[in-house]
């Protein structure tokens, strides 16, 4: 599975967007960007996932630039709630794929009032 | 309705002693897992079972041992514990190919 690379960490003010940058160059064809966040003494939350369109949901927007190399995960009016590790991982996400979820330190967002 | 339960939240014990976490799921998802994040915070994957069969195994010592009695089931055994043990324990499950649903953690404190 690709790595990724994020900043390690970033301010944002509530109300504001939140826009999270994640680097994954080497990333290949059937690899999928997923995103899960982990709030202080919880489990890690899915948060989105795409592979090369763009995406939307109840939480988030995940953008992918067209060469995949990058994605950018945009919070659109953040909250207090907000304040958690996120992580941006890369993985094959074929049905007959165990692989496994890999971790990296992540960008610890805080939400400030 | 919890999706991935974990039972205990916390568990305090002292060297050398034996414990079990224990895990079950009713998503009916095929796949469990068990993480492990220290205090420096990092997730790391320790095992994968689907449909009850071992399919990962990473390098964790084998004072730990995995037992799934059916798909719904992942529990873990911890012989001989040490202080290196102290840890988060996260189980997740998930259908192969798609995202994980996280229990809400073992805090693992050995004395």
């Amino acid at each position: 599975d690709a790595k990724t690379t994020q900043p390690t960490s970033m301010d944002c003010a509530e109300g504001r967007a939140a826009n999270l940058p994640c680097n994954h160059s080497t990333i290949s064809g059937n690899e999928y960007v997923y995103w899960y966040r982990q709030i202080h003494s919880q489990g890690p939350q899915y948060i989105i996932h795409g592979l090369k369109n763009n995406e939307t949901n109840e939480m988030a927007s995940l953008i992918i630039t067209e060469d995949r190399k990058s994605s950018t995960l945009i919070l659109p009016h953040a909250t207090l709630r907000d304040t958690a590790v996120y992580y941006c991982i890369v993985r094959v996400g074929t049905t007959d794929s165990w692989g496994k979820f890999q971790f990296g330190a992540g960008t610890q967002v805080v939400v400030t009032p | 309705d919890t999706a991935v339960s974990q039972t205990p939240k916390y568990l305090v014990t002292q060297m050398g002693n034996d414990k079990s976490i224990k895990c079950e799921q009713n998503l009916g998802h095929d796949t469990m897992y068990w993480y492990k994040q220290d205090s420096k915070k990092f997730l790391k994957i320790m095992f994968s079972y689907n449909n009850k069969e071992l399919i990962i195994n990473e390098t964790v010592p084998n004072r730990f041992s995995p037992k799934s009695p059916d798909k719904a089931h992942l529990n873990l055994h911890i012989n001989s514990l040490e202080l290196g043990d102290s840890a988060v324990y996260f189980c997740a499950s998930s259908q192969v190919g798609f995202g994980y649903t996280f229990g809400s953690g073992t805090r693992l404190t050995v004395v």
